[in-house]
């Protein structure tokens, strides 16, 4: 079957740590592979984008790889923040079809 | 710039009522697409309209329909509320397949 799975467990990290979160899937063949942030009661917001062909993304303190090998995606960000904290989504574009599949997310907490 | 608007925000219904959740966007997007968010697991796509004019089935269809009214609007609709269409729902718009810009949600509660 196919799956999209994220670290149901929350990650607690130190500020100025960085964060490394973590999206598998299986019986996917994704065209695009995006990551939201979703903060408590409101909708999710769109961070990054990284393409099948795409090893690595950077955004400021965001870094993204996407291993079609592997069938993974990290998410990095460096020097966290507490306002980082957030629940984190990844959600895959598949191939020649027209829906995003999410994740259903990591809860990421930043201790000051 | 609004981005995209849901109404209501909180809703709460008695098993059986019907209902329609709003959804308008001003981005000039042609996609659309209705999301239902239950707890620990992801977001799980309802129905979605490609462009104007046009709405297909997602993963959970089952106890909703759909009108696209125009191109800014998309709207959801329970016919007969359930219990287990207790969930936060999402819309959303999107120019492309890169990304996707969400509205603040719908907390519906069926009892």
């Amino acid at each position: 079957s196919q799956k999209i799975e994220q670290n149901s467990e929350a990650l607690n990290i130190q500020e100025g740590k960085t964060a490394t979160l973590t999206c598998n899937y299986t019986n996917y063949s994704p065209a695009y592979l995006q990551w939201y942030r979703q903060d408590p009661g409101r909708g999710p917001v769109f961070l990054l984008l990284i393409r099948e062909n795409e090893k690595e993304k950077r955004k400021e303190r965001l870094k993204v790889t996407f291993d079609t090998t592997l069938k993974q995606s990290l998410f990095h960000i460096t020097a966290s923040q507490p306002a980082d904290s957030a629940t984190y989504l990844c959600a895959l574009v598949v191939t020649g079809g027209f829906k995003t599949i999410f994740g259903a997310g990591t809860r990421l907490f930043v201790k000051a | 710039n609004a981005g995209v608007t849901q109404t209501p925000k909180f809703q709460v219904l008695k098993t059986g009522q019907s209902m329609t959740l709003q959804c308008a966007q001003d981005m000039n997007h042609n996609s659309m697409y209705w999301y239902r968010q239950d707890p620990g697991m992801g977001l799980r796509l309802i129905y979605y309209s490609a462009s104007e004019g046009t709405t297909d089935k997602g993963e959970v269809p089952n106890g909703y329909n759909v009108s696209r009214l125009n191109k800014r609007e998309f709207s959801l609709r329970l016919e007969s509320a359930a219990p287990s269409q207790t969930s936060v729902y999402f819309c959303a718009s999107s120019p492309g397949l890169d990304s996707a810009f969400f509205g603040q949600g719908t907390r519906l509660t069926v009892v």
